[in-house]
């Protein structure tokens, strides 16, 4: 049973509109999620995160809220832009330093 | 500061063969991990490492697949001998710290078993 789900396979967005990626989670004993950003060919790439004692983070252009009572969180692009189209994943840990457990991705294109 | 890479880029094999894969980790960071994707599937942890010791090896499927990381530098991850179902992307990440989150990510392996 998957822990982490993110229901949307794919989002296509037009340049310079806000892209927004979902991520639910079943594990109440998650305490700290992180989204990361992969490219083909190439590795996940962290991109940010959030603390469960937040609701908010925000980095530049990616804002990432957190809902507890509804163990759901999402990602907010604004603006997005071509460069980010890529394969979106969320993931989650219980204790630092331990596995993340990760959902299946969201493939984000953003066109011009 | 090189991140963490790992070789081969690409590793086809048959059936009951034997194949390694490479991570170097950040250095300085004590903390290795292995997670494989199936096509289409989820990222999957595998095993953890802290230095040379194993912290965490829930993951790994079966006794065919033996990890090592001799020194507590870098780790290799033996397939023995290869299965179908074995095909898909094998990730290595390391961190820092024991206590940190965020996880770093090299390139991945793509193994494919005929």
């Amino acid at each position: 049973d998957q822990q982490v789900k993110q229901n949307s396979p794919s989002l296509s967005v037009q340049e310079g509109r806000i892209s927004i990626l979902n991520c639910d989670y079943t594990n109440s004993m998650f305490d700290y999620f992180l989204w990361y950003k992969k490219y083909p060919a190439e590795g996940p790439t962290f991109l940010i995160s959030i603390s469960s004692i937040k609701d908010k983070n925000e980095d530049g252009r990616f804002t990432v809220f957190l809902n507890k009572s509804a163990k759901h969180l999402s990602l907010h692009i604004v603006p997005s832009q071509p460069g980010d189209s890529a394969v979106y994943f969320c993931a989650a840990s219980a204790q630092a330093g331990t596995a993340l457990i990760f959902g299946k991705g969201t493939t984000l294109s953003v066109s011009s | 500061e090189a991140g963490v890479t790992q070789f081969p880029s690409h590793s086809v094999i048959e059936k009951g063969q034997t194949v390694t894969l490479r991570c170097d980790p950040i250095s300085g960071h004590d903390n290795l991990y292995w997670y494989r994707r199936v096509m289409g599937k989820e990222i999957k942890f595998l095993l953890h490492f802290v230095k040379e010791s194993k912290q965490d090896e829930s993951g790994m499927p079966n006794n065919r697949f033996l990890a090592e990381r001799t020194g507590g530098t870098y780790s290799t991850l033996k397939v023995q001998p290869a299965e179908l179902e074995d095909s898909g992307v094998y990730f290595c990440a390391s961190s820092q710290v024991l206590f940190a989150h965020e996880q770093f990510f090299g390139p991945g392996t793509r193994l494919t078993v005929l």
